[in-house]
Order: structure tokens, then C-alpha cells, then sequence
């Protein structure tokens, strides 16, 4: 089955910096990834994905990269403010199965 | 309204019972999918249910099991609950392909 690691399991940075999560994946059917921000006490929340066949995908000031030989993809977060703090997951899907498989989290700490 | 209601939002259960949680997406919506949240092991995927079928299993000992009913509503059963069984219980329905939204989640303690 699919195996995801992520990576770095903390992170902490000051207001204004950039902050770069990445994750590896293990299988090459996967075709869909999804970054998720998870708030304490609340639900997580879709933020950004990307899929197969994009290499890049930027909103506002999150960006996602995919590089689908090395298997690995990166969520980049640029002008980090204390609201961005929150525990952020990685994820991959395979096939038509929808059966998604995540990384264990980031907590970011944004230090005003 | 893309909504997911689970019940209960708490559970405080002893070591050996059973528990039971349900999960309702809004009408229309045939595939639910359950995970476990612990601190250590972050968000595990335990199974999907399309259609009252169960589709896709993760890796969960049989005392985790579920069903789906007609009307999308899922449920969850955890029997001879141990302790490391306390988690967050988080169901999800795709709002659209391939993105899940998330309901609340049952928060279980397990004493």
C-alpha cells in the first residue's frame, strides 16, 4: 500500500520568513495530493493540491511542488503570519479508490 | 451547505466495552471514510463505504468495523475498546473529486 512521510515533524519560524514542508510518497499510481492545515480543536481543511500531471500549482502565498520521479512534494508557505500556525498534513491518492493516505503532520509554529 | 455531522462530539468509555459512532454527510453524497487521529500516528485511514458497500480497509484489527446505510448515514463500532483506542474519530465525504471534507469529529477517551 501507499506509505507517505513527511517531514519535518516541527517547524518553527519567524513572522514575514518562508516555511517548506515536504513529504515523500511510495507509490507511483498516486495521482492526486492535497495539503491540509488542521487549526487546534477543529477539523482539517483542504488548503492546496496538485495533481499528476501539474508540477506546480501557487495560491496567494502557499505554493505546492511535485516532482513524480523522486516521488516527493513540497508545500511552500511565504510571508508566514501567526495565523498560519497550525499542524499541516500532507496526503496522497491513488486511483479511483479515494482511499488517502496522509503524512503525520507539521506543527508550524509562526512566531510574531 | 457542504456539512458533516457527527454524533457524539464525546465519549468517555471503560476498557472492554463497545462504542458505537455515527457519522451523516449530506443527503446525496454516497462515500464516507473514517480515520483515526492519535498525537503519534497523526490521521490513519480506517475505512470507506460507497453506496453501503465498504470499498477500501485500512490496517485496523477487526475490532473496528462499520456499515453505511441507505441514506449515507455511516456508523462505527469499536468493540473491547483498550486504551490506546482514545483518538479524535474524524469522518469525511468528497465535497468534490478526490477533496474530502471533514466532519468534527467524536472525540473517544477510553479509561
Amino acid at each position: 500500500g501507499e506509505n507517505v512521510e513527511q517531514h519535518p515533524s516541527t517547524l518553527s519560524v519567524q513572522e514575514g520568513d518562508s516555511a517548506v514542508i515536504k513529504c515523500t510518497y511510495s507509490d507511483s499510481a498516486s495521482n492526486y495530493f492535497p495539503w491540509y492545515k488542521q487549526e487546534l480543536g477543529k477539523r482539517p481543511q483542504l488548503i492546496i493540491d496538485i495533481r499528476s500531471n501539474v508540477g506546480e500549482k501557487k495560491d496567494q502565498r502557499i505554493a505546492v511542488t511535485l516532482n513524480k520521479t523522486a516521488k516527493h512534494f513540497s508545500l511552500h508557505i511565504t510571508e508566514t503570519q501567526p495565523e498560519d500556525s497550525a499542524v499541516y498534513f500532507c496526503a496522497a491518492l491513488s486511483g479511483g479508490y479515494q482511499k488517502v493516505t496522509f503524512g503525520i503532520g507539521t506543527k508550524l509554529q509562526v512566531i510574531p | 451547505k457542504a456539512g458533516v455531522t457527527q454524533t457524539p462530539r464525546y465519549l468517555i468509555k471503560t476498557r472492554g466495552q463497545q462504542v458505537t459512532l455515527s457519522c451523516s454527510p449530506i443527503s446525496g453524497h454516497r462515500s464516507v471514510s473514517w480515520y483515526q487521529q492519535t498525537p503519534g500516528q497523526g490521521l490513519q485511514f480506517l475505512f470507506e463505504y460507497f453506496s453501503e458497500t465498504q470499498r477500501n480497509k485500512g490496517n485496523f484489527p477487526g475490532r473496528f468495523s462499520g456499515r453505511q446505510f441507505s441514506n449515507s448515514r455511516s456508523e462505527m463500532n469499536v468493540s473491547t475498546l483498550e486504551l490506546g483506542d482514545s483518538a479524535l474519530y474524524l469522518c469525511a465525504r468528497f465535497k468534490r473529486v478526490n477533496e474530502q471534507y471533514f466532519g468534527p469529529g467524536t472525540r473517544l477517551t477510553v479509561t
